[in-house]
């Protein structure tokens, strides 16, 4: 079945620590995107690519880093510099040109410890 | 511009009953309005969308209301069921990407 594979699912760092969430996709979509979900908040999008090697900022860059070195697979570090990383992270996949209709994979909850 | 506003936060309505979800836009450049349905956990599945010509579109029990002149759309639930009880995003498609709403968590009660 084709779809969009987020891991781990549960993620716990301590202050001071990056870490890296894993996407990965097989529906053979050229753009992929990682939104940030807050209670409240709506989905606020981090940064989203659309071709290998190449990526762009999104509204709430600062503190993330993405690399897209294979179409199918879009990790996202978190780094120290992110002061409230706490969240629901979803990764999300869709076809060129973009938007019309959206994959998401089930979300990665990140807690700080 | 690129702001979705979304209301309520949340509604509660019984079985049976209408549930409608209102949203509205100020970028007139958008070009395309998703739904999105979610549930506890799991990512945001789309649900029904439409373009700006269009100013109704019905799946099911499902139906999007356009206003183009007003900027403002609208979801509504018919009979809504408990097992539509969920988070509903609306959306809008701009410039290379999609900006979404602060979403709504309808509860459906017995």
């Amino acid at each position: 079945d084709g779809g969009i594979t987020q891991s781990p699912k549960y993620l716990f760092r301590k202050e001071g620590q990056n870490v890296t969430l894993s996407c990965e996709q097989n529906l053979n979509h050229d753009a992929m995107y990682w939104y940030r979900q807050d209670p409240g908040q709506g989905l606020r999008l981090i940064y989203y690519s659309q071709i290998v090697n190449d990526f762009q900022k999104g509204d709430i860059a600062e503190g993330y880093s993405v690399s897209r070195e294979k179409k199918e697979s879009f990790p996202l570090t978190v780094t120290s510099a992110q002061k409230n990383p706490t969240a629901f992270y979803l990764c999300a996949s869709s076809v060129i040109p973009t938007g019309y209709g959206y994959t998401f994979g089930s979300g990665t909850r990140l807690t700080v410890v | 511009q690129q702001q979705v506003k979304q209301s309520p936060q949340s509604l509660i309505v019984q079985k049976g009953g209408i549930s409608i979800i209102n949203c509205a836009y100020e970028n007139t450049a958008f070009d395309y309005f998703p739904w999105y349905q979610q549930f506890p956990g799991k990512g945001p599945a789309l649900l029904i969308a439409i373009r700006p010509d269009v100013s109704e579109k019905k799946e099911g029990r499902f139906t999007i209301s356009f206003n183009k002149s007003a900027k403002q759309f609208s979801l509504h639930i018919m009979d809504s069921q408990p097992g539509d009880s969920a988070t509903y995003f609306c959306a809008a498609r701009g410039y290379q990407k999609v900006t979404f709403g602060t979403g709504t968590k309808l509860q459906v009660i017995p």
